[in-house]
């Protein structure tokens, strides 16, 4: 089982539509959470980081962390066509090795 | 703008050759981080450095080499025993880990596209 699971999709949704992405994990001292957007040809780019459970909100985009699950969310709000990438997660645990372990990456489409 | 500058953004390789790719950070990270990312297989970590002149092997460091001379600076040189260098190759930077804050997010580059000729 790997550390980090991420279905890769591709998931199609129409344009307005909230899009769910999820991660389960298994490392129970992963403690930092962040969530990536990699257009094509593109680096990842920073969308999301939270630091052990809750929610965080940022417009239209929501991070969830559900630690007793070893699950975690990123929600969409209002998609456009412009969220279609690669959405990548990625967590960390406090002390000793601080290098993320990232998912696989799903993929969005968003359809006008 | 601060950020992290890749070059050049494709590259071609002979066999038998070593190839350098280039990465510059203007935000004063002390952590740099090369990345390999195929297709289906996510990010794979090659090397990291926490600090100048100091570096380490990540999971896959056979076939590549690295170094850190400056801050700014974290250079990934891919050698001919590295036999399948076609890949899309990512540098990040990251603050150090710090009291009070924790681990803090690393920050990607655009990437370089290498491919065999």
């Amino acid at each position: 089982q790997k550390e980090v699971e991420q279905d890769p999709g591709p998931l199609s949704v129409p344009e307005g539509a909230i899009v769910s992405l999820n991660c389960t994990y298994s490392n129970s001292a992963f403690q930092y959470f962040m969530w990536y957007r990699q257009y094509s040809r593109k680096g990842p780019e920073l969308l999301m980081y939270t630091y052990s459970s809750g929610n965080k909100e940022d417009g239209r985009f929501t991070a969830q962390v559900d630690k007793s699950s070893k699950y975690i969310s990123l929600f969409i709000r209002d998609s456009q066509p412009s969220d279609s990438a690669t959405y990548l997660c990625a967590m960390s645990a406090a002390g000793g090795s601080y290098i993320p372990t990232f998912g696989r990456g799903t993929s969005l489409i968003v359809h006008p | 703008d601060g950020g992290i500058t890749q070059s050049p953004k494709y590259l071609f390789r002979k066999e038998g050759q070593n190839v350098t790719l280039s990465c510059e950070q203007n935000l004063n990270h002390d952590a740099m981080y090369w990345y390999r990312q195929d297709p289906g297989q996510g990010l794979r970590l090659i090397y990291y450095s926490q600090i100048v002149n100091d570096f380490q092997k990540g999971d896959i460091a056979e076939g590549y080499s690295v170094s850190r001379e400056k801050k700014e600076s974290f250079p990934l040189t891919v050698t001919s025993a590295q036999k399948n260098p076609t890949a899309f190759y990512l540098c990040a930077s990251s603050a150090a880990p710090g009291q009070g804050v924790g681990n803090q997010p690393q920050h990607f580059g655009d990437g370089t596209r290498l491919s065999i000729l």
